[in-house]
């Protein structure tokens, strides 16, 4: 596709229940970040993919925080027995370095809301 | 070690008046430096990249930032305010060596009043 594409645009999940957050990067994009960001607040780094390696996990706020990105393209973004915290928007960003341009692109965002 | 400061959580100008959004960064290799805007419910829109090359680099919608590696400064400005101006910017290090090479700095709350 033409950008970043983020799915779903919105989830409703109930306390505990797990959920799975969807990022599809910019074709041939090497990097791909996961951020969480709070209302009114900035991103906050959680998890960044060098093609399929997970080089940096440091900001995965606990071990209920799961991502993966198996053939270096997709990365799905899970998130086990969710929390009222853990509503925030989650932001995918791809970018093709450390050949490529560097800016980062990014998704529309996933917006979780855990009641 | 990398890092963003903007100085200013929030910024308020009139419409037609020139806006100023500081930022400072440090970082110990030669950076990237972007902007960038999100509008409310909307996702990160870059507005300009400072990648070694000029360094009053020009943007979208009349935006400009001047790199200043003396004052490692990367301010952004624009001469005339418009309301659809009206969101959050950020401003973004990025460096070529580490893991995690993005750093992003806490905002700035454009708000243009009419």
């Amino acid at each position: 596709g033409a950008g970043v594409s983020q799915s779903p645009r919105y989830k409703v999940a109930k306390r505990g229940q797990d959920v799975a957050l969807r990022c599809d990067p910019i074709s041939g994009h090497v990097s791909l970040f996961w951020y969480q960001q709070a209302l009114g607040q900035g991103p906050e780094f959680l998890t960044y993919f060098q093609n399929e390696a997970q080089l940096d996990k440091s900001g995965l706020p606990s071990d209920r925080f799961f991502a993966e990105r198996p053939e270096g393209s997709v990365s799905t973004l899970k998130i086990q027995r969710t929390q009222q915290e853990d509503s925030a928007v989650y932001l995918c960003a791809s970018t093709r370095p450390p050949q490529g341009s560097p800016e980062a692109f990014f998704g529309q965002g996933t917006r979780l809301t855990v009641v | 070690a990398q890092s963003v400061t903007q100085l200013d959580s929030h910024v308020s100008v009139s419409e037609g008046t020139p806006v100023l959004l500081r930022c400072n960064y440090s970082s110990s290799y030669s950076p990237s430096l972007f902007w960038y805007v999100q509008h409310p419910n909307k996702g990160l829109q870059l507005l300009l990249k400072y990648t070694s090359a000029a360094t009053l680099v020009k943007g979208i919608n009349g935006f400009e930032a001047e790199f200043k590696k003396s004052e490692t400064s990367f301010h952004l400005t624009k001469p005339s305010a418009h309301m659809s101006d009206a969101a959050e910017y950020f401003c973004v290090v990025s460096v070529r060596s580490g893991a995690n090479n993005l750093f992003f700095g806490t905002g700035t709350r454009l708000t243009v009043i009419p």
